[in-house]
């Protein structure tokens, strides 16, 4: 059975406390990982699409990878305003996206 | 650029009334769009994926009759709960996909049903 995990459920860090967030996948087939934030009350955020092994991708403190069985959202000296939770989806047939249930990431100023 | 708009952004409704929910891609064409529903603390689930110019795929359990969606053109989709029950109240969100899978999503709309 296909299956997207993230851990952990919850994250607090410091202020400037480097980290990263695990999504696992036990898929056939995978056609693309992606990686949303969200924050409370609203619609998820795209960040991030992973096509494939060894793919990285990096946008100001943060940074994705991914291998043949999970990926990797690195948090690099995190500010409080990145607080929110990240979501992890996979895409395996047609267009529709399975979610993980997320990690709610705290950062404590 | 990939903005997606819902509207409205909150609603409340009396039980048995039809409230209508709309979702625009603004600055890109989407030939699919999606409907989701988010509970409390809980990830999201897929309602159903909308395809402009023909009928809604819906997912298992989802009652095509009290969630209707439309997909009238490559810009809006809409999603039309029908005689609303308490049960119903919920953040529905909705996103379009763009390039290849990549799906940008709207903001949300909380529905609250008295």
């Amino acid at each position: 059975e296909d299956q997207v995990t993230q851990s952990p459920e919850a994250l607090r860090l410091q202020e400037g406390e480097s980290s990263s967030l695990n999504c696992s996948y036990t898929v056939s087939g995978l056609r693309g990982l992606f990686w949303y934030r969200q924050d409370p009350g609203k619609g998820p955020e795209f960040l991030f699409t992973l096509y494939s092994a060894g793919e990285e991708k990096e946008k100001e403190r943060l940074k994705a990878t991914l291998t043949k069985k999970e990926s990797f959202l690195h948090i690099t000296a995190p500010k409080p305003e990145d607080s929110a939770t990240y979501l992890c989806a996979v895409n395996i047939i047609s267009e529709k996206l399975t979610f993980g249930t997320g990690t709610r990431l705290t950062i404590i100023p | 650029g990939a903005v997606v708009s819902q509207h409205p952004s909150w609603v409340i409704c009396k039980s048995g009334t039809s409230v209508k929910i709309e979702c625009r891609s603004l600055d890109f064409q989407a030939t699919t769009m999606f409907w989701y529903r988010q509970f409390p603390k809980q990830s999201l689930m897929l309602m159903a994926t909308s395809n402009e110019g023909s009928k809604a795929t819906y997912e298992q359990g989802v009652e095509k009759d009290k969630f209707l969606i439309n997909h009238a053109s490559l810009t809006l989709s809409t999603l039309t709960v029908t005689s609303a029950h308490p049960e119903d109240s919920s953040f529905y969100i909705c996103s379009a996909r763009r390039l290849a899978y990549e799906q940008y999503f709207g903001p949300g709309t909380r529905l609250t049903v008295t």
